[in-house]
C-alpha cells in the first residue's frame, strides 16, 4: 500500500460527458502528479501540483483541468469525454520538492467511454 | 525536453535466466528511478540512483547508473515468475524537479 488512494476505481461514462477523479496523497507529501496511461502511449505524464500550485505541465488537453485544494487532495477532471481518453488514470505523491522526487502511486482509476 | 528510451521493448524469458534492461538518453538527469508495474495497478517504487557510476542492489536486482548519468540499466539474475511486469525508468531532469518516464520493458518469466 503505497498511502496515495484514488476514487473511484472504475468510471464507465458517455462521450460528451464530464468526470471528476480524486487522490488524496500520502500525508505529508506536498507534490501530486498526474499520468494517464493507456496501451499504445505508455504512462503520461499530465501535470504537477506542488502545494496547492500548479508546477509542471505535460500532455494535458484542454479539456481536463486540475487542481490541488488546501488539504492537498487533488482532483482532474475531465470533459467532452471522447472514446479516445478510455484509460488508466493515475496520481502519484511525492515528499519535498528539489530532492529526488521518487514517486508514489496510487491503484489508479480505470475509465472507460463508451 | 529529455526523452528516454528503453530496450528491449518485451523480453520473454524462462525461470533461472539472467537478464538485463536498459534506460538511454542523450541528456544528463539528476537522478534516475526504477519502477515495476503489474498489470492494473500503479507502478512501485524499486530504487534511485543520483551518481554517476553508482551500483545498487536489492536482492536479485542490481541497478546501475553511467558515469555521464545519462543511461542506467537493470540487471536481474535468476529470475523468478514474481519479476513479471513493466519495468520503467525515470528521470528527473536537471533545470527543475520534472521527472519523465521511459516507455517501458514488458518482462515475462516464464516457469
Amino acid at each position: 500500500d503505497s498511502g496515495v488512494t484514488q476514487t473511484p476505481k472504475h468510471l464507465i461514462t458517455a462521450t460528451g460527458q464530464r468526470v471528476t477523479l480524486r487522490c488524496s496523497p500520502r500525508s505529508g507529501d506536498l507534490s501530486v502528479y498526474w499520468y494517464q496511461q493507456s496501451l499504445d502511449q505508455g504512462l503520461q505524464f499530465l501535470i504537477q501540483y506542488y502545494n496547492g500550485e500548479e508546477r509542471a505541465k505535460g500532455n494535458i488537453l484542454e479539456r481536463f483541468s486540475a487542481q490541488q485544494f488546501p488539504d492537498l487532495h487533488s482532483e482532474l477532471n475531465l470533459s467532452s469525454l471522447e472514446l479516445g481518453d478510455s484509460a488508466l488514470y493515475f496520481c502519484a505523491s511525492s515528499g519535498l520538492a528539489g530532492l529526488y522526487n521518487e514517486q508514489f502511486f496510487g491503484p489508479g482509476t480505470r475509465l472507460t467511454v463508451l | 525536453t529529455q526523452l528516454l528510451e528503453q530496450s528491449p521493448q518485451f523480453l520473454s524469458i524462462q525461470e533461472g535466466e539472467n537478464l538485463t534492461v536498459y534506460c538511454n538518453s542523450s541528456s544528463v538527469f539528476s537522478s534516475l528511478q526504477w519502477y515495476r508495474q503489474e498489470p492494473g495497478e500503479g507502478p512501485v517504487l524499486l530504487v534511485t540512483v543520483v551518481t554517476g557510476g553508482e551500483v545498487k542492489k536489492l536482492k536479485r536486482l542490481t541497478f546501475q547508473f553511467g558515469d555521464a548519468r545519462k543511461d542506467s540499466s537493470l540487471h536481474i539474475t535468476a529470475a523468478q515468475p514474481g519479476d513479471t511486469g513493466l519495468y520503467l525508468c525515470a528521470g528527473e531532469e536537471t533545470s527543475y524537479d520534472k521527472v519523465i518516464f521511459g516507455p517501458g520493458t514488458s518482462l515475462s518469466v516464464i516457469p
